[in-house]
């Protein structure tokens, strides 16, 4: 079975901190890595990731994947409360497009 | 990326009725997908909607209780038959994008209350 495994399950920081939330898998026929933000309803995409060492950033945002060990990490610096969210990392495998989600990591960002 | 309008955007049904979630994509895609997100949990996957044929269900769900419709590649349809408070979630629907940046694609959700 499928597993995606985050950690911690939450966080409360101060802005301006940095943090890092971690992702490990265990998955049969990986295709890639996904890091979702949801603060409501609808998880909305921040990264995928598909190949190992290569790090992808968008503002202060970052994230980069360990094919060998099986794990990924989100780091965001510099917080403030609007990252306050839950972050979800979740698995893509095989051809047919399905995710298998984490717990989340709950991020609550204080002033 | 795909625009995915989800409807209704909540509501409260009472147990033993049926409610039907609605997903309209604003362009044809392949794979359509439904998550169920229970409180405090994160997202399961519900089942695949194929167009065309009937829908890939995973374990733990069955077509009697949530039934899905595809009838062509904007759109799909889940009901969550019987309703009991358990099926208080949240419900999402996804369309996946090969290739790109990004794999999936979620709407706007359905926060579902069954009192």
């Amino acid at each position: 079975e499928d597993k995606v495994v985050q950690s911690p399950l939450s966080l409360v920081v101060h802005e301006g901190d940095t943090v890092t939330l971690n992702c490990s898998y265990e998955v049969t026929n990986f295709r890639s890595l996904l890091w979702y933000k949801q603060e409501k309803k609808a998880p909305t995409f921040l990264f995928m990731l598909t190949s190992s060492g290569i790090e992808k950033k968008s503002g202060r945002l970052s994230s980069i994947l360990d094919k060998k060990e099986l794990f990924s990490i989100l780091n965001i610096t510099a917080t403030q409360t609007g990252d306050s969210a839950v972050y979800l990392c979740a698995v893509g495998t095989g051809t047919a497009s399905k995710l298998t989600f984490g717990t989340g990591t709950r991020l609550q960002v204080t002033l | 990326s795909a625009v995915i309008s989800q409807k209704p955007s909540r509501d409260i049904c009472q147990r033993g009725t049926s409610l039907t979630i609605q997903c309209q994509v604003d362009s044809q895609v392949t794979m359509m997908f439904w998550y169920r997100q229970q409180p405090g949990q994160s997202l399961t996957l519900i089942a695949t909607a194929n167009q065309g044929s009937e829908a890939t269900y995973e374990s733990g769900f069955v077509i009697d209780k949530f039934p899905i419709s595809r009838p062509n590649l904007t759109f799909s349809t889940l009901t969550v038959s019987n309703m009991s408070p358990e099926d208080s979630s949240i419900y999402l629907c996804s369309v996946a994008q090969t290739g790109g940046e990004t794999e999936a694609f979620f709407g706007q959700g359905t926060r579902l209350t069954v009192v």
